[in-house]
């Protein structure tokens, strides 16, 4: 069975502490693993889509990386406007078009 | 601009109703699904419709239906028979799975809070 897992749930940060968010799946036949950021209240938003072992995409202070067991959203020098939830899911080769979630990280970033 | 639009943003419920969310697109997407979201846990997929007059069963479905007689429209009935249906409620859509390089990143709505008095 499809499976992900994020951690931690949750991680305080002060203002310029870099750190990593970590999501480890299980999937048969990845075929994209998806990166979202979701404020309170709010629908996701998108941020990166990995493919293949060894990539990464970066955005401003974001960057995420990809193994064949994991992912990595790594945050350099946060700032407050960084505080949200991050979503990681995984789409394969067998899940007929579902995405799969993890239970998200919750990342506070303290001025 | 295009996007997902989910209404009402907030919803009531009395025990024994039956309620309605509304969720339309205007991206010209062809698959449209809706999740459930509670605290501390992911999204769980409840329906999903990759083509109009066509749905599936996700994880969660008991207690819900859903119709797809449009391209651009997918609402969800939350039924009486849903024992728990106090939630945030999302709706996405995106294209269908298409070529060998990766799935179409899915675009969500701003979401329906659902809660049962």
């Amino acid at each position: 069975e499809d499976q992900v897992t994020q951690s931690p749930e949750a991680l305080r940060l002060q203002e310029g502490e870099s750190s990593s968010l970590n999501c480890s799946y299980t999937v048969s036949g990845l075929r994209g693993l998806f990166w979202y950021r979701q404020d309170p209240g709010k629908g996701p938003e998108f941020l990166f889509t990995l493919y293949s072992a060894g990539e990464e995409k970066e955005k401003e202070r974001l960057k995420a990386t990809l193994t064949k067991k994991e992912s990595f959203l790594h945050i350099t020098a946060p700032k407050p406007e960084d505080s949200a939830t991050y979503l990681c899911a995984v789409f394969g080769s067998g899940n007929t078009g579902k995405l799969i979630f993890g239970q998200g990280t919750t990342l506070q970033v303290k001025p | 601009d295009g996007g997902i639009t989910q209404s009402p943003k907030y919803l009531f419920r009395k025990e024994g109703q039956n309620v309605t969310l509304s969720c339309e697109q205007n991206l010209n997407h062809d698959a449209m699904y809706w999740y459930r979201q509670d605290p501390g846990q992911g999204l769980r997929l409840i329906y999903y419709s990759q083509i109009v007059n066509d749905f599936q069963k996700g994880d969660i479905a008991e207690g819900y239906s859903v119709s797809r007689e449009k391209k651009e429209s997918f609402p969800l009935t939350v039924t009486s028979a849903q024992k728990n249906p106090t939630a945030f409620y999302l709706c996405a859509s995106n294209s269908p799975w298409a070529g060998s390089t990766g799935a179409n990143v899915l675009t969500f709505g701003a979401g329906s809070r659902l809660t049962v008095l």
